[in-house]
């Protein structure tokens, strides 16, 4: 069964900080998909990023980066220099590739990020 | 860009009542989604739904859950007999086609049963 641990329930920094949110999957299958959604405080689900299990390559979005380390089976999210608009939820999720028509997402608990002036 | 759409917002309903939230899917997307969020807690698949029919489904959707796509746009979640415990965000979603392609999300339906 697959299992996504967002060990940091909250966490606040100061705006301009740099923060790192952790992502620690469980999976048996060789090929999955790895997510990361922003919930803002009005509710709805922001896409961030996918990632497929073949591709280890970090990537960098203007101030968001992500670190996928299949050895570790982590899927660390940072963000740079964070301003108070990236006050959110953020839940990292994992879906399988059963080779069927679903393709269901697993979420993480979610570390609430406060970012303060 | 193309969204997801979700109605109502919000709903205050009262126990044993019927509710159908409605979405509102991308529109060249083939497979949806329900998830549910019950307040300060993670996102839970309820059910997806591919070629008009339910692919897979959580424990959760039990039998006082269906889903139905009436018309090539609408794609629907009936509570039967609304239960407090059903209380929570409620999220459509789409996907387009095959292999791990990113799931959107709509903006939630807020359901409150009292």
């Amino acid at each position: 069964a697959q299992k996504v641990t967002q060990a940091q329930t909250e966490i606040s920094v100061v705006e301009k900080e740099d923060v790192t949110l952790d992502c620690v999957y469980e999976t048996r299958d060789t090929t999955y998909y790895l997510f990361w959604y922003k919930q803002p405080p009005s509710g709805e689900l922001v896409f961030l990023i996918r990632r497929n299990s073949f591709d280890e390559q970090n990537e960098i979005s203007g101030r968001y980066s992500w670190n996928f380390q299949k050895s570790t089976s982590s899927f660390n999210f940072t963000i740079t220099a964070s301003q108070v608009v990236d006050s959110a939820v953020y839940f990292c999720a994992l879906s399988e590739d059963s080779g069927g028509s679903n393709y269901k997402l697993t979420f993480g608990k979610g570390t609430l990020l406060t970012v303060n002036p | 860009e193309p969204e997801v759409t979700q109605t109502p917002s919000h709903q205050v309903t009262q126990m044993g009542q019927e509710v159908i939230l409605r979405c509102v899917p991308i529109s060249n997307h083939l497979y949806f989604y329900w998830y549910r969020q019950i307040l300060g807690q993670k996102v839970e698949f309820l059910v997806s739904f591919y070629n008009n029919e339910i692919s897979e489904k959580s424990e959760i959707f039990d039998d006082q859950f269906s889903v139905e796509r009436p018309d090539g746009s609408n794609f629907t979640l009936k509570i039967r007999s609304t239960k407090l415990e059903d209380s929570a965000m409620y999220f459509c979603a789409s996907s387009g086609t095959l292999s791990g392609n990113t799931i959107y999300f709509g903006e939630g339906s807020w359901l409150t049963v009292v």
